[in-house]
């Protein structure tokens, strides 16, 4: 079974400030990572999807990179906002299997 | 509106009989799959459809069943609940496979067998 490693677990953000948290998965083997953002009491939805080391994405104020040689990417999220309070996942895709992480629980208080 | 509809959304039953929930959606999405949200393990993949009649298990398939028949339908079900088998399930689908497009997820199925 593949091991995908998000951390921190939890943090606490000021409203305004910036953070970033990781996810660490097998650098072999790779076909795609993603970060879905999953809100208590709803589904999760798709931030983003990539494919290439070297990837960067963003939307928003949400941005993300990847490297498939070492195998981690970065969330970050600039300025955060109380709306930004939520569970990140992310989940690396090898061949039909897609293997979540724990999350990362983002709690921003104003 | 483009969606997977998961049903019911909330199931309690007791052990040894037998269940099925449904999963269905409407954007003609070749890949389908099954998680399981349990506190403090993450979503774990149970089974995975990349397209019709094709089937595979996930990391943690035993005591469940899938089928495809249709493209647009993937159920689950469960021959013989157990206790362990309390928890919270999603079904999601997409185009292209897992690996280079992103999950649509149902609402969930919080199922409680006791």
């Amino acid at each position: 079974i593949l091991n995908v490693e998000q951390s921190p677990q939890s943090l606490h953000v000021q409203e305004g400030d910036s953070t970033n948290f990781t996810c660490s998965f097998p650098s072999s083997n790779f076909y795609a990572l993603h970060w879905y953002r999953w809100e208590t009491a709803k589904s999760p939805e798709a931030l983003f999807v990539m494919t290439l080391n070297g990837d960067e994405k963003k939307k928003g104020r949400i941005s993300a990179t990847l490297n498939t040689k070492e195998g981690y990417s970065y969330l970050y999220i600039k300025g955060s906002q109380p709306e930004d309070s939520a569970t990140y996942l992310c989940a690396f895709g090898s061949w039909g299997k897609l293997q979540f992480g724990a999350g990362t629980q983002v709690v921003v208080t104003p | 509106e483009a969606q997977v509809t998961q049903n019911p959304r909330y199931l309690i039953t007791v052990t040894g009989k037998k269940l099925t929930v449904t999963c269905s959606q409407n954007m003609n999405h070749e890949y389908m799959s099954w998680y399981r949200q349990d506190p403090g393990l993450g979503l774990r993949q149970i089974y995975y459809s990349m397209n019709v009649e094709v089937t595979d298990k996930g990391d943690v398939p035993e005591g469940y069943k899938v089928s495809r028949k249709e493209k647009r339908n993937f159920p689950l079900i469960l021959e013989s609940p157990s206790p362990n088998q309390t928890s919270l399930y999603f079904c999601a689908s997409s185009s292209g496979g897992s690996y280079n497009s992103p999950l649509h997820f149902g609402n969930g199925t919080r199922l409680t067998v006791t």
